[in-house]
């Protein structure tokens, strides 16, 4: 079966340090690639997207993620953290057969210190 | 322009009682959804709307029913509550259900307590 799998489900970081959040996807086909991101008493929303091309792709608020299609992974990365990063960031991967069906991985939960 | 809306915000229901959560988007999208969220699962989809007039079971569509009542309202109605509905339930929208469109916006959540 499809899924969407992130590696850490809680990260502590200090402000300043350097974040990759891990996701990997288990599909052959053709997929395009999500980030979103909820922060606190807000509702999800889009931080990056991968559907074509260019497989580092960048989004909002300094955060880029790249795609390696033989290792069926789409890690997001920031080099230096804000505490305004605290967040739940979710990978997600709609495949583009059989109706275009979108997974979401558990989530990743991230604390940055001030 | 409020993107996708939801109401309520927060309910507790009583095991066997009904509801209906409501959704609507004002950015003339084709494709909606009906997810819930519970910790350590992520998003897990319940029914969606590809096109007005159409629905369609997702992953965790059992104790559920939905309307797609015109383009811009889909609603999810639980018949008879359980406690496993305890969850955090969201409405999502897209342009179409396919590429390169198919990024979701989300609206703002309802919390649901069935005790």
């Amino acid at each position: 079966a499809q899924s969407v799998s992130q590696h850490n489900h809680h990260v502590i970081l200090s402000e300043a340090a350097s974040l990759e959040l891990g996701c990997n996807y288990s599909y052959g086909g053709t997929v395009n690639l999500f980030w979103y991101v909820q922060y606190p008493g807000q509702h999800l929303q889009l931080l990056l997207k991968y559907f074509s091309g260019d497989p580092l792709v960048k989004g909002i608020k300094g955060f880029e993620a790249e795609f390696i299609k033989s290792k069926f992974s789409f890690n997001l990365r920031k080099p230096s953290v804000q505490w305004s990063d605290t967040a739940e960031y979710f990978c997600a991967a709609s495949l583009l057969t059989g109706g275009f069906k979108t997974i979401f991985g558990a989530g990743t939960r991230l604390f940055v210190k001030a | 322009n409020a993107g996708v809306t939801q109401t309520p915000k927060f309910q507790v229901l009583k095991t066997g009682q009904s509801m209906t959560l409501q959704c609507a988007q004002d950015m003339n999208h084709n494709s909606m959804y009906w997810y819930r969220q519970d910790p350590g699962m992520g998003l897990r989809l319940i029914y969606y709307s590809a096109s007005e007039g159409t629905t369609d079971k997702g992953e965790v569509p059992n104790g559920y029913n939905v309307s797609r009542l015109n383009k811009r309202e889909f609603s999810l109605r639980l018949e008879s509550a359980a406690p496993s509905q305890t969850s955090v339930y969201f409405c999502a929208s897209s342009e179409s259900r396919g590429p390169p469109y198919n990024e979701q916006f989300f609206g703002p959540g309802t919390r649901l307590t069935v005790l």
